[in-house]
């Protein structure tokens, strides 16, 4: 199996675009993980699904975040308007409920100027 | 409620020596714990895990932790580091599952030669 797939790698956009972020889990996966990294907050779970439904999203930061898993094999996390705050390398993570493990992705090294 | 601390933002080793990463846990249940390592613009990678099982637990790449329930502790070693081994390990806990685990702010291990 590839791993966690992420796209894109690098974005760079401006304030007051969308940014859509993209992952691919694991075939087989049930459990998928957003999570963002600063250097002043650390790593930080913002939202994760089960069977492709939400279960928690209550580190969703605001209202301008918003996550979709639309089937077993691909989940969005959308940043609508994107303000400089936002900068930060987004992970995604899936999991096998069996395997108690986290698989994590590359990441998305976002920079909003 | 579950939190994880780790005792130091950065260790500094020499080539050859042993490695101790500390980490002090609080849980409320039988906790899982893990340790992953990140490297420098790479994704997270489990380094081994504890599920109530032994308590001394053996990873990859020579690295073990101990699981000591008086100390709270759960304590990263290796007999002797490597080059390879610079990196940045996180301490984490889950109370009762994987699916919402709580991550450490981090420990960055430098190896000098």
């Amino acid at each position: 199996d590839a791993g966690v797939i992420q796209s894109p790698r690098h974005e760079v956009t401006e304030m007051g675009q969308e940014v859509t972020l993209r992952c691919k889990p694991i075939s087989g996966h049930d459990y998928l993980f957003w999570y963002r990294q600063t250097m002043m907050r650390g790593l930080e779970l913002l939202i994760y699904f089960n069977n492709n439904v939400p279960i928690d999203d209550s580190g969703m930061p605001e209202d301008r975040f918003s996550a979709k898993m639309p089937n077993a094999s691909f989940s969005t996390l959308k940043i609508q308007p994107s303000e400089p705050r936002d900068s930060a390398v987004y992970f995604c993570a899936s999991s096998l409920l069996a395997i108690n493990e986290q698989f994590f992705g590359p990441g998305t090294r976002l920079t909003v100027l | 409620a579950q939190s994880v601390t780790q005792l130091d933002s950065h260790v500094s080793v020499s080539e050859g020596t042993p490695v101790l990463l500390r980490c002090n846990y609080s849980s409320s249940y039988s906790p899982s714990l893990f340790w992953y390592v990140q490297h420098p613009n790479k994704g997270l990678q489990l380094l081994l895990k504890y599920t109530s099982a032994a308590t001394l637990v053996k990873g990859i790449n020579g690295f073990e932790a101990e699981f000591k329930k008086s100390e709270t502790s759960f304590h990263l070693t290796k007999p002797s580091a490597h080059m390879s081994d610079a990196a940045e390990y996180f301490c984490v806990v889950s109370d009762g599952g994987y699916q919402k685990v709580t991550f450490g702010t981090g420990t960055k291990l430098q190896v000098i030669p």
